[in-house]
């Protein structure tokens, strides 16, 4: 079956601290893939997306992703966290069908 | 930047009534989306909208709801008889074209009481 699985619910990590948020995906052939972030109350926005060529996106807010097919994987990384990046993190993939499937989340708490 | 607008971004209604959940995608965009996301729970698609008519739906979308884009500006989303667990936050989203990525509006915050 299909999926987006996105392993971490919840991560905490420091100010400035590096953050890694993981994404696998289940499909027969590599999707179209994307990161969206959603803060409390608000929509989802699209931090970055991948849909071929080099594997490694950069997009807003100074965060990154890489595509690994071998892994089936798009980790989405930022080399220092900021205060404002706390929020829900969206991992999401759209194939032929035209639709995208959302992981379930991954809740970033920042902490001073 | 262009946005998509939705309205209302909150509503009560009780069960078994109508509601009319408004979208105004981005002018020149070509695919209309809704997704839903019930409280703690993922972002699950219902259905989009192309060329006038709907192109896909999940097995969520059934009889009770349904889609239209009365002119050229709105796409609108109705629940014919509103159920407790419609309950949930409401996304409308328009993608210029296929695999381009989406943008989402803000939400409409359904409460089925």
């Amino acid at each position: 079956a299909q999926s987006v699985t996105q392993p971490d619910i919840h991560i905490t990590v420091s100010e400035g601290a590096s953050l890694e948020l993981r994404c696998n995906y289940s499909y027969g052939a590599t999707p179209y893939l994307f990161w969206y972030v959603q803060s409390p109350g608000q929509g989802l926005q699209l931090l970055l997306k991948y849909f071929s060529g080099d594997t490694l996106v950069q997009g807003i807010k100074g965060f990154e992703a890489e595509f690994k097919r071998s892994q089936s994987s798009f980790n989405l990384r930022k080399p220092s966290v900021h205060w404002s990046d706390a929020a829900e993190y969206f991992c999401a993939v759209e194939i032929e069908a035209n639709n995208l499937f959302f992981g379930t989340g991954t809740r970033l708490t920042v902490i001073p | 930047e262009p946005e998509v607008t939705q309205t209302p971004s909150h509503q009560v209604t009780q069960m078994g009534q109508e509601v009319i959940l408004r979208c105004v995608p981005i002018s020149n965009h070509l695919y209309f989306y809704w997704y839903r996301q019930i409280l703690g729970q993922k972002v699950e698609f219902l259905v989009s909208f192309y060329n006038n008519e709907i192109s896909e739906k999940s097995e969520i979308f059934d009889d009770q709801f349904s889609v239209e884009r009365p002119d050229g500006s709105n796409f609108t989303l109705k629940i014919r008889s509103t159920k407790l667990e419609d309950s949930a936050m409401y996304f409308c989203a328009s993608s210029e074209r296929e695999g381009y990525g989406y943008t989402f509006g803000s939400g409409t915050r359904l409460t089925v009481v």
